[in-house]
């Protein structure tokens, strides 16, 4: 069974622009939930999406948004891009709708590395 | 506001030797509590979860101990092995109605061959 896959794994952008990272679940998990990854700050939740409904969000700007389509793949987006941003951003699907129990773990795909010149 | 903390950035260990890795929470509302593991360039991989309702659960040489009324876990590894250098990260959750969690900033173990 294939796993969390993101695309791109690398990229480099500069202040002002906008960026689309796209993350594909694992077949089967409905939840998509994205972090964003910084030295000294842990992973940091920006958003979870369950069948196309964004359920939650975290503590970010409105330059990040996220979407997701009916075969359960996700894309986040970032625009006017902040050298701040620049961090790893993890993107993990889940089968279940809630957390806990089986099925509840999360599971986390590679990340995409975004630099922020 | 650090609703989940890891106190100790990093912690070194002899080979064989138990590896203790401690966080803190404040919110006593949580009720789900779990342990990821990363190495550098790949996602946190699920190692061992505990349910507010338990004080210890065990995998193999993994075990956590949740101490509800000090709001602290733990991750014991016993034997510790080179295999367990990593960023360990552990995350709290409630499991009805936010659909998230909050993770601390990380250990990163290095076991000592």
């Amino acid at each position: 069974k294939a796993g969390v896959t993101q695309t791109p794994r690398y990229l480099i952008k500069t202040r002002g622009q906008q960026v689309t990272l796209s993350c594909s679940p694992i077949s089967g998990h409905r939840s998509v939930s994205w972090y964003q990854q910084t030295p000294g700050q842990g992973l940091q939740f920006l958003f979870e999406y369950f069948s196309e409904t964004q359920r939650n969000k975290g503590n970010f700007p409105g330059r990040f948004s996220g979407r997701q389509f009916s075969n359960s793949r996700s894309e986040m987006n970032v625009s006017t891009l902040e050298l701040g941003d620049s961090a790893l951003y993890l993107c993990a699907s889940r089968r279940t709708a809630t957390l806990a129990g089986a099925g509840g773990e999360q599971f986390f795909g590679p990340g995409t590395r975004l630099t922020v010149l | 506001d650090q609703q989940v903390k890891q106190n100790s950035p990093s912690l070194s260990v002899q080979e064989g030797r138990i590896s203790i890795l401690n966080c803190d929470y404040t919110n006593s509302m949580f009720d789900y509590f779990l342990w990821y593991k990363k190495y550098p360039a790949e996602g946190p991989t699920f190692l061992i979860s505990i349910s507010s309702i338990k004080d210890k659960n065990e995998d193999g040489r993994f075990t956590v101990f949740l101490n509800k009324s000090a709001k602290h876990l733990s991750l014991h590894i016993v034997p510790s092995q080179p295999g367990d250098s990593a960023v360990y990260f552990c995350a709290a959750s409630f499991t009805s109605g936010t659909y998230k969690y909050i993770f601390g900033t990380g250990t990163r173990l290095k076991v000592l061959a």
